[in-house]
């Protein structure tokens, strides 16, 4: 699915870094999410954009900061993150109550 | 609040068998659903996906699910399972009216023997 874009695919920082992960999609959608995959757990949802606005905070840390600067483009500011931090994050647009369509994903590791 | 839960863990299938794959929901009201699969280090693609109407959906790669209200479920099949059919396996509901949220659940593997 080349719809949605994420970048870098791979990230190893360490726990003083600060870092920032991109994710832009192409399909016209309003809404765009940040998910977390770890292994052994159900998928979580971080955040929901909806044209723009922040409109779920899922009791996220805040040395995660989400930015939206319009409907197409997303990021996750990171700095001071924990080696438990370290997963798969995963960016989503859809249209308000349409299916979600994944960007690759983000590999992360926190040393 | 709403829930997922895919019993199986793990499957192992031989290539060519048929496959089910389960899904039950815990909703209050009507909802829509997914499946979507992912293949090591991907995103997740979206298989088929329910809203209303036949309860009966056909999804891309020979894939279907049948809505079962009464049983509060969405089981994924497939008749012939291919090899390339190996991936993780997640099955997503959302509240119609209540917004974009999905819950996920926690997602089988499967494994194909050739």
């Amino acid at each position: 699915e080349t719809g949605v874009t994420q970048t870098p695919r791979h990230l190893v920082m360490g726990m003083t870094n600060k870092k920032s992960l991109k994710c832009e999609q192409h399909l016209g959608h309003n809404a765009m999410y940040w998910y977390k995959q770890s292994a052994k757990k159900p998928l979580e949802l971080m955040f929901v954009y909806n044209f723009k606005e922040q409109t779920e905070n899922n009791s996220v840390p805040s040395r995660f900061s989400p930015e939206c600067p319009n409907s197409s483009h997303l990021f996750l500011h990171l700095h001071t993150l924990q080696p438990e931090d370290s997963a798969l994050y995963l960016c989503a647009s859809s249209q308000e109550q349409g299916e979600q369509f994944f960007g690759p994903g983000t590999r992360l590791t926190v040393l | 609040a709403q829930s997922v839960t895919q019993p199986d863990i793990h499957i192992t299938v031989s290539e060519g068998a048929s496959l089910e794959l389960r899904c039950n929901y815990s909703y209050g009201a009507t909802p829509y659903l997914f499946w979507y699969v992912q293949s090591p280090g991907q995103g997740l693609q979206l298989l088929l996906k329910y809203f209303s109407g036949d309860t009966l959906v056909q999804g891309i790669k020979g894939f279907e699910a049948e809505f079962k209200r009464s049983q509060s479920s969405f089981n994924l099949r497939k008749p012939s399972v291919h090899w390339s059919d190996a991936a993780e396996y997640f099955c997503a509901v959302g509240l119609t009216g209540g917004g974009n949220k999905l819950t996920f659940g926690t997602g089988t593997q499967l494994k194909v023997e050739l």
